[in-house]
């Protein structure tokens, strides 16, 4: 399967600063990345899709002006956390789809946020 | 709207014994089907999925599920349990065709007691 990797795997910040944080593919080119909130105990959460090149399609509730999705290039993928506060503390996750097959979607080992 | 059932929230199961993880779902149209594991604090690694041919679907780590279409069902079944076996265990689906969001189960955490 595809090697997708995330960075920080955890980060520890105050409240009212921003965290960003990487999604790469390393094995192929990703036209699609998906971004993800697990709640503990829960399924996840689908809170943004982003296309290469192109804004950010939001999921209803999610404020795009808080979490803010850049997806630079075909490997590439960040997650903004701006102004953060505890309530964001949370297990973030991204996936990415594969140009060529677009019937699976594999997930970064996740990025644990805890806000102070 | 699509959506996956996972029933039980937890199944136990001895060491050596066979398991299954039960996934009903409801999707318009022909569905995809998926399972994913998730061990503590780690993401979600893809075991297997059915699109099409098979009914039975064989993935990793000995892992396999069975399509059912009259019942909806997409079942994730081990012969003989690992301890190491022991996660979180994800069922999803969507539409076949083109760009079709995912939709996940609640989970199901898998105990394998030796």
């Amino acid at each position: 399967g595809a090697v997708v990797s995330q960075h920080p795997s955890w980060v520890i910040c105050k409240s009212g600063t921003s965290v960003k944080i990487e999604c790469r593919s390393l094995d192929f080119q990703a036209t699609t990345m998906f971004w993800y909130r697990q709640f503990p105990k829960q399924s996840l959460m689908l809170m943004a899709t982003s296309n290469e090149g192109s804004k950010a399609t939001y999921e209803q509730g999610v404020e795009k002006d808080k979490f803010l999705i850049n997806h630079a290039s075909l490997t590439l993928s960040t997650l903004t956390v701006t102004s953060a506060h505890p309530e964001d503390s949370s297990f973030y996750i991204c996936s990415v789809r594969w140009q060529l097959s677009t019937d699976t979607q594999y997930f970064g080992p996740g990025t644990r946020l805890t806000v102070l | 709207a699509q959506s996956v059932a996972q029933p039980e929230d937890q199944v136990n199961v001895a060491e050596g014994n066979p398991l299954t993880v039960k996934c009903t779902y409801s999707v318009s149209g022909n569905p995809y089907l998926f399972w994913y594991v998730q061990y503590p604090n780690r993401g979600l690694q893809f075991l297997l999925k059915y699109i099409t041919g098979d009914n039975l679907v064989k993935g990793s780590y000995g892992f396999e599920a069975e399509f059912n279409k009259s019942q909806t069902s997409f079942h994730l079944k081990k012969p003989s349990a690992l301890v190491s076996d022991s996660a979180l265990y994800f069922c999803a689906v969507r539409a076949s065709g083109g760009y079709q969001k995912v939709t996940f189960g609640i989970g199901t955490k898998l105990q394998v007691i030796p």
